[in-house]
């Protein structure tokens, strides 16, 4: 069993759309939570970063962890076409940690 | 620019060939990360450095890998004697704090 598990989708969504991101871990050791955005043959790219449990939020993106279920979500309001893209989840047990990702999830937004 | 660089962008090389790779990271930054992602993979860790100390290996890092950071600034990843399965893009992020910040990566491609 991986220590994160992530649905790779593809994920397909019409324009102005809720998007619903999720991933599963399972070690409760995990202190700090990661979305990452990746476009095609780029390096990812941070978007929003949690510790422990809680909700964050930044524009329309918006980081829910919940510890107890060790699962965590990224929500995208009205999403674009330009957020077509794979959204990777990470964690790390402390501060300067090795991250640990997710697969991946394949998201496409159509116009 | 002020973020991860990354050289070369691309690499093809020939089976048996050594290649390296040079990362230099945010100025600041004192962690510094190898990762290596293959297609519809998150990316896996290889190695860290704190400053200029190698903290941490993953068994994936076979013998034919190896990483420096001599100076405690830019770092080098060498793999020698490549086979087609090193083929995958390889990943450098540093740190200060729990956020990773990535480069853009080195493809590498083994004939």
């Amino acid at each position: 069993q991986k220590e994160v598990e992530q649905d790779p989708g593809p994920l397909s969504v019409p324009e102005g759309a809720i998007v619903s991101l999720n991933c599963t871990y399972s070690n409760s050791a995990f202190q700090y939570f990661m979305w990452y955005r990746q476009y095609s043959r780029k390096g990812p790219e941070l978007l929003m970063y949690t510790y422990s449990s809680g909700n964050k939020e930044d524009g329309r993106f918006t980081a829910q962890v919940d510890k107890s279920s060790k699962y965590i979500s990224l929500f995208i309001r009205d999403s674009q076409p330009s957020d077509s893209a794979t959204y990777l989840c990470a964690m790390i047990y402390n501060q300067g940690g090795k991250l640990i990702f997710g697969q991946g999830t394949e998201l496409s937004v159509k116009p | 620019d002020t973020g991860v660089s990354q050289n070369p962008r691309h690499k093809i090389t020939k089976r048996g060939q050594n290649v390296t790779f040079r990362c230099d990271p945010i100025s600041e930054h004192n962690r510094l990360y190898w990762y290596r992602q293959t297609l519809g993979q998150g990316p896996e860790f290889l190695t860290y450095f704190q400053n200029e100390a190698q903290l941490e290996k993953s068994r994936l890092l076979s013998d034919r890998f190896s990483a420096e950071r001599p100076k405690g600034s830019f770092s080098t990843l060498e793999i020698q004697r490549t086979e087609q399965g090193d083929s995958a893009m390889y990943l450098c992020a540093s740190s200060l704090k729990a956020e990773a910040f990535f480069g853009q990566g080195t493809r590498l491609t083994v004939v």
